[in-house]
């Protein structure tokens, strides 16, 4: 069975800073995707960003990218010019491509501050 | 429409009532996916349909709990006899499925039914 980690419960950051959100995961497959979903209040669930464990290049959305460390089992996601507008719970998922189910880790509550 | 849609989008019931959560995914996308999340958790899967089947039930907590998909289309959530621990927040999810795009492609989410019970 896979397992996420998101060891950080809350986080805060200042608008137009900086801030990196940690994930972690456990899986003995090879071939899995990895998905960062955002979740406002509004309670909807929204694609970040995703990365292919086959692909060594680290995604990339605008301000959104990932630091992907397939051997530590790693998936940080890295936020880049902080807005209000990026306050929300933030999930970390794992799919494998042999599997029916995306595993989500715990989240991690996320505080743009002005 | 362009999105999942879920309805109710709020639900108060009393315990032991039956209640039904409805989902229409995106026209097209064969696979549908039921998520619950508890107040400030994360989300625990429950059940997967391939078009009108279930190959996965492991996640429904109960033989309370029970789902159907008709029409490759509409799926229900039915949860009979409730209790206080089944408020949470109810989250559908569809994709294309297997396919072109196999499973890289995302899940697109509602915005979820919100169950009370009293």
């Amino acid at each position: 069975a896979q397992t996420v980690t998101q060891s950080q419960p809350e986080m805060s950051v200042q608008e137009a800073e900086t801030v990196t959100l940690s994930c972690t995961y456990d899986t003995s497959e090879n071939n899995y995707y990895l998905f960062w979903y955002k979740q406002p209040p509004s309670r909807q669930m929204i694609l970040v960003i995703r990365q292919e464990a086959y692909k060594q290049q680290n995604a990339t959305e605008n301000r959104f990218s990932v630091n992907f460390q397939k051997a530590a089992k790693s998936f940080s996601l890295k936020i880049s010019d902080s807005q209000l507008g990026d306050t929300a719970m933030y999930f970390c998922a794992f799919i494998s491509n042999a599997g029916n189910m995306l595993t989500f880790g715990g989240g991690t509550r996320l505080m743009v501050k002005p | 429409g362009a999105g999942v849609s879920q309805s109710p989008s709020n639900k108060v019931t009393e315990k032991g009532k039956d209640v039904e959560l409805r989902c229409d995914p995106i026209s097209g996308h064969t696979a549908l996916y039921w998520y619950r999340q508890r107040l400030g958790q994360g989300l625990e899967f429950l059940i997967y349909f391939q078009g009108n089947s279930a190959p996965d039930k492991s996640g429904l907590p109960s033989d309370r709990f029970s789902a159907e998909r008709t029409g490759e289309s509409v799926s229900t959530l039915t949860i009979q006899r409730t209790q206080q621990e089944d408020s949470a927040v109810y989250l559908c999810a569809s994709s294309p499925g297997r396919g072109v795009y196999g499973y890289n492609s995302p899940l697109h989410f509602g915005n979820g039914t919100r169950l009370t019970v009293t």
